[in-house]
């Protein structure tokens, strides 16, 4: 069972457009993250969530908004996508928020073009 | 404010010899530290974690870690690298908040 997950794994798209990445933990954990890899596999947070509330807003453009459903769901959704955006996004959860370790996702490569 | 400086961008390493990836870190309280593995194409994992408690840190696959506050240093070792080893390595110190800040990653290279 994966800890994990997120959709898609590859998503190409073009400038101006619209998008979302959906995150689920099995895991039973109460916070969850969204990180960016750049070209140089530099990782940086974006967002994090406690139980739903933000606790982690990072200086993000935006038109990158998260959404929690629920504690198990992280979604990022992505207005009008520009070429800089594109990256590896990852998800990750913790048992609670703190210094505790994440489980990361396997990543969303994004392209735009 | 914390911050970390893996001070190595690659290491190339023959198999079966030791690996010393090298991490210095900077935050103004005891800190949390961390390494994670990716490999290629893959999402990240966890190999050990210090959270303030013996200062030798064993992990996976046979890597550890030894924290230094004296150094402000928390390197990653293996005594003999595996093949499998050959991927990105990622020193990672966190805030009370576990707001993450990672290095800029060790690329390990591996030789038959």
């Amino acid at each position: 069972d994966t800890a994990v997950s997120q959709t898609p794994k590859y998503l190409v798209t073009q400038m101006g457009n619209d998008k979302s990445i959906k995150c689920e933990q099995n895991l039973g954990h109460d916070t969850m993250y969204w990180y960016k890899q750049d070209s140089k596999k530099f990782l940086k947070i974006m967002f994090s969530y406690n139980n739903k509330e933000l606790i982690i807003n990072e200086t993000v453009p935006n038109r990158f908004s998260p959404k929690s459903p629920d504690k198990a769901h992280l979604n990022l959704h992505i207005n009008s996508l520009e070429l800089g955006d594109s990256a590896v996004y990852f998800c990750a959860s913790s048992q609670v928020s703190g210094s505790y370790e994440q489980y990361f996702g396997p990543g969303t490569r994004l392209t735009v073009t | 404010a914390q911050s970390v400086t893996q001070l190595d961008s690659h290491v190339s390493v023959s198999e079966g010899t030791p690996v010393l990836l090298r991490c210095n870190y900077s935050s103004s309280y005891s800190p949390s530290l961390f390494w994670y593995v990716q490999h290629p194409n893959k999402g990240l994992q966890l190999l050990l974690k210090y959270t303030s408690a013996a200062t030798l840190v064993k992990g996976i696959n046979g890597f550890e870690a030894e924290f230094k506050k004296s150094e402000t240093s928390f390197h990653l070792t293996k005594p003999s690298a595996h093949m499998s080893d050959a991927a990105e390595y990622f020193c990672v110190v966190s805030d009370s908040w576990g707001k993450f800040q990672f290095g800029a990653g060790t690329q390990v290279v591996v030789t038959p």
